[in-house]
């Protein structure tokens, strides 16, 4: 969904722990969602995308969860490393077709304890 | 492929000034976006374009212009900065919105309004 402005909220695991980071998005119509992590002074990076025909799709420690009815997105990361703590952002692709609108969520802060 | 090029890194601006951020990509994408990223918080939409002469307003376009003469270039044009412009600012592009491993982002212009 589009940020009111609020800060970024942060999630802290320990090391080798499960996260798990939620986002909400907003426009029913998108279809296409992505999972990006940023470094500081870095830009995004891409980590997993999804499609809105799919529930759920794996990658490497990192699994993506769609859930269309209440419009929500997590992303799991498996077996957390210190190499993980970043910010997460999901981001949209709104409308039909391909309307080429980028959106991002407004994000979480992952810190990982060793 | 040099990939998404972003310039200038780094600028200080007075109120009221202008200027431009540059961007350009050597890989034929069709798909350019310009988002800034304020301290701690999500990266915004500002414009975006699906090809050459085509242009489309983001989340956040005030105080900014773009254009989009080439496949290759999208320069961010700021008209009479204002201190609320002081932002990190990213340009992307992609080949297809729809396959999120394909969109790749600049480094990242630093800009500073005083």
């Amino acid at each position: 969904g589009e940020s009111v402005g609020l800060h970024l909220p942060t999630l802290s695991v320990q090391e080798g722990d499960n996260s798990i980071i939620n986002c909400a998005y907003s426009n029913s119509a998108s279809d296409y969602f992505i999972w990006y992590k940023q470094e500081s002074g870095k830009g995004p990076q891409f980590i997993i995308d999804i499609r809105s025909n799919m529930d759920k799709r794996q990658g490497q420690r990192v699994t993506v969860l769609l859930n269309k009815t209440v419009k929500h997105l997590s992303l799991q990361i498996a077996a957390t490393q210190p190499g993980d703590s970043a910010v997460y952002f999901c981001a949209e692709i709104g409308g039909s077709g391909n309307t080429g609108k980028l959106i991002f969520g407004q994000g979480t802060t992952l810190q990982v304890k060793p | 492929n040099a990939g998404v090029t972003q310039t200038p890194k780094f600028r200080i601006l007075k109120i009221g000034q202008s200027m431009t951020l540059q961007c350009t990509q050597d890989m034929n994408h069709n798909y350019m976006y310009w988002y800034r990223q304020d301290p701690g918080m999500g990266l915004k939409l500002i414009y975006y374009s699906v090809g050459a002469g085509i242009t489309d307003k983001g989340e956040v376009p005030n105080g900014y212009n773009v254009s989009r003469s080439t496949t290759e270039d999208f320069p961010l044009r700021l008209e009479l900065a204002a201190p609320s412009q002081t932002s990190v600012y990213f340009c992307a592009s992609s080949y297809s919105t729809k396959s999120g491993n394909t969109i790749y982002f600049g480094e990242g212009s630093w800009l500073t309004v005083v």
